[in-house]
């Protein structure tokens, strides 16, 4: 069993839609990223938080220490999102999550 | 302006070569890390760095080398050993375990 799972693996959507990508994890952590990769690999944080709760523009991501388990949501999801995303644990290793694949259609 | 850069972003080897992808970071990060990525596929550790003149072997080390003969510099070397070196590979620092950590854009390695 992976440390970090994530999902869904695979993620389609229309414009507007409201996403949700979890991401759980079995070992003690600091703190978790939230990571952006394009088609042409280069990747992008988007966060990291340990605890609560943090929002950038249509991105909210969460955390729950205790349970051990993260989500990122995006509101009025938009084609620009189309995108790996990528939840990473900060612990005495920076362990990734496999990804979750999202398009997003007109 | 601080970051971690990788260089270069696209990478063409023939097989048999030794081949070194760079990783250069500004941040006084003492942790560096070596991944590598296949398509469909998560990343995967292949070589960490805590400190200067350290390093540690990841999951998938077997085929790489490293050195880390100073601080802002982290050289991953794929060998002939690598069966199958064609990948993405991502460069990753950070101050220590607890804190932010930065990634470089990626090298995407193609050996033919």
């Amino acid at each position: 069993k992976n440390e970090v799972e994530q999902s869904p693996q695979n993620l389609t959507a229309q414009e507007g839609e409201f996403i949700t990508i979890n991401c759980s994890y079995s070992v003690g952590i600091s703190a978790l990223h939230w990571l952006q990769q394009h088609p042409g690999g280069g990747i992008v944080s988007l966060f990291m938080l340990s605890s609560g709760k943090k929002k950038h523009g249509r991105l909210i991501a969460t955390i729950n220490i205790q349970e051990k388990h993260s989500s990122l949501h995006i509101t009025a999801s938009h084609p620009r999102d189309s995108a790996v995303y990528i939840c990473a644990v900060n612990g005495p290793k920076l362990i990734f999550g496999t990804g979750t694949r999202l398009q997003v259609f007109p | 302006d601080g970051g971690i850069t990788q260089s270069p972003k696209y990478l063409f080897r023939k097989e048999g070569q030794n081949v070194t992808l760079s990783c250069e970071q500004n941040l006084n990060h003492d942790a560096m890390y070596w991944y590598r990525q296949d398509p469909g596929q998560g990343l995967r550790l292949i070589y960490y760095s805590q400190i200067v003149n350290d390093f540690q072997k990841g999951d998938i080390a077997e085929g790489y080398s490293v050195s880390r003969e100073k601080k802002e510099s982290f050289p991953l070397t794929v060998t002939s050993a690598q069966k199958n070196p064609t990948a993405f590979y991502l460069c990753a620092s950070r101050r220590t375990v607890d804190t932010e950590a930065f990634f470089g854009q990626g090298t995407r390695l193609t050996v033919v």
